[in-house]
């Protein structure tokens, strides 16, 4: 009953280092989503993918690079880490019911950069 | 730009006591949802409304969307520590997949 996975959970970088996060989801979703969540943000939407092998950005694209590497997995890239990249991360699926979407996350990864 | 507005940001009220909480918009949306987080977790949804009007009762949660589809709020009854989290609000618009999140109300109970 794993849902959705993120890896690493934490995770400390210096200015000008790359990584990428990686999220799997087990509920045969078509959706999947990269958010970063600050304080007094709320949720703020970086990456979708509607489907395997389409991303399109969202509302804070900058600094990142995603990949849907089949239907279960979307990682999020960051090229040249920044502070201002300093958040926390969530991946999450969803599944469309009639008129909406119901979205499902991961734990979150939460990373700084120093 | 936020196009959902929760208030208040911060709330802390004692054990037993109600509550609501807000989310507002100017933009119109096809559904509403509230997720609830807890610290080191990720958001768990709650419930979502569909209907201009509509309420849901969630135990002693009480959810309403408004007539205009631009606002809802979150009614707790009895306030319990067990409540203690992040409120969020999420619209939905029909055809899209994508979720609008609200700036959070962050709700403390205290025993």
């Amino acid at each position: 009953n794993a849902g959705v996975t993120q890896t690493p959970k934490f995770q400390v970088l210096k200015t000008g280092q790359s990584m990428t996060l990686q999220c799997a989801q087990d509920m045969n979703h078509n959706s999947m989503y990269w958010y970063r969540q600050d304080p007094g943000m709320g949720l703020r939407l970086i990456y979708y993918s509607a489907s395997e092998g389409t991303t399109d950005k969202g509302e804070v694209p900058n600094g990142y690079n995603v990949s849907r590497l089949n239907k279960r997995e979307f990682s999020l890239r960051l090229e040249s880490a920044a502070p201002s990249q300093t958040s926390v991360y969530f991946c999450a699926s969803s599944e469309e019911s009639g008129s909406y979407t119901e979205a499902f996350f991961g734990q979150g990864t939460r990373l700084t950069v120093v | 730009t936020q196009l959902l507005e929760q208030s208040p940001q911060f709330l802390s009220i004692q054990e037993g006591e109600n509550l609501t909480v807000y989310c507002n918009s100017s933009s119109v949306f096809s559904s509403l949802q509230w997720y609830r987080q807890e610290p080191g977790e990720g958001p768990v949804l709650l419930v979502t409304v569909v209907t201009g009007g509509e309420v849901k009762k969630l135990k002693r949660l009480t959810f309403q969307f408004g007539d205009a589809r631009k606002d809802s709020s979150l009614h707790i009854t009895a306030a319990q520590p067990g409540d203690t989290g992040l409120y969020l609000c999420a619209g939905g618009r029909f055809g899209n997949e994508k979720l609008t999140f609200g700036t959070g109300t962050r709700l403390t109970i205290i025993p």
